[in-house]
């Protein structure tokens, strides 16, 4: 059962122009989620987090959208640029009961970002 | 300079043997983890340990093993009875309480 979903393999986006990668949740205990970038054979590098008390978080040309109610959420790059061309994963995060010691994260499949010039 | 490193970078085995695969952080982190990638699919967690002496399995937990005997250190053992070991392993670490983990650059283990 796929807790996290990220149903775009791939995709593709010109140069300077915004890219939106989608992801979705059916684990509605998820209250933390984390944006990661990977390039091949290299570990993921952490790009941006949002609680669920929040709609809204941004750093940079890096936005990302949660909507508790649809149990999605999503990364703007805006503009989008060359160095950008990786592999993007999201994940959750679930609070089980009042503690945060297990931190276990959720991720979904990844979504392959070409940036083309 | 701070960070996680895991070794080697490739390794190649025979079917049949046993392998460990390093990971050791110098952040001071308290929780360590093991992932491993697949083709095509997202990180599956195989172990994590949130203090020393002290480890859970994670969601494929079968055919591995570990040991947290120092803060800094969490090698995995990948052992025969893995039936599909060939894969992308990669480790990371958090703070207690915090939901980010950094990652190592990971090890390509191949399974000939």
């Amino acid at each position: 059962d796929q807790q996290v979903k990220q149903n775009s393999p791939s995709l593709s986006v010109q140069e300077g122009r915004i890219s939106i990668l989608n992801c979705d949740y059916t684990n509605s205990m998820f209250d933390y989620f984390l944006w990661y970038k990977k390039y091949p054979a290299e570990g993921p590098t952490f790009l941006i987090s949002i609680s669920s008390i929040k709609d809204k978080n941004e750093d940079g040309r890096f936005t990302v959208f949660l909507n508790k109610s649809a149990k999605h959420l999503s990364l703007h790059i805006v503009p989008s640029q060359p160095g950008d061309s990786a592999v993007y994963f999201c994940a959750a995060s679930p609070k089980e009961g009042v503690s945060r010691a297990s931190q276990k994260l959720v991720f979904g499949q990844g979504t392959r970002l070409t940036i083309n010039p | 300079d701070g960070g996680i490193t895991q070794s080697p970078k490739y390794l190649f085995r025979k079917e049949g043997q046993n392998v460990t695969l390093s990971c050791e952080q110098n952040l001071n982190h308290d929780a360590m983890y093991w992932y491993r990638q697949d083709p095509g699919q997202g990180l599956r967690l195989i172990y994590y340990s949130q203090i020393v002496n002290d480890f859970q399995k994670g969601d494929i937990a079968e055919g591995y093993s570990v040991s947290r005997e120092k803060k800094e250190s969490f090698p995995l053992t990948v052992t025969s009875a893995q039936k599909n070991p060939t894969a992308f392993y990669l480790c990371a670490s958090s703070i207690m309480e915090k939901d980010t983990q950094y990652f190592g650059p990971g090890t390509r283990l191949t399974v000939l």
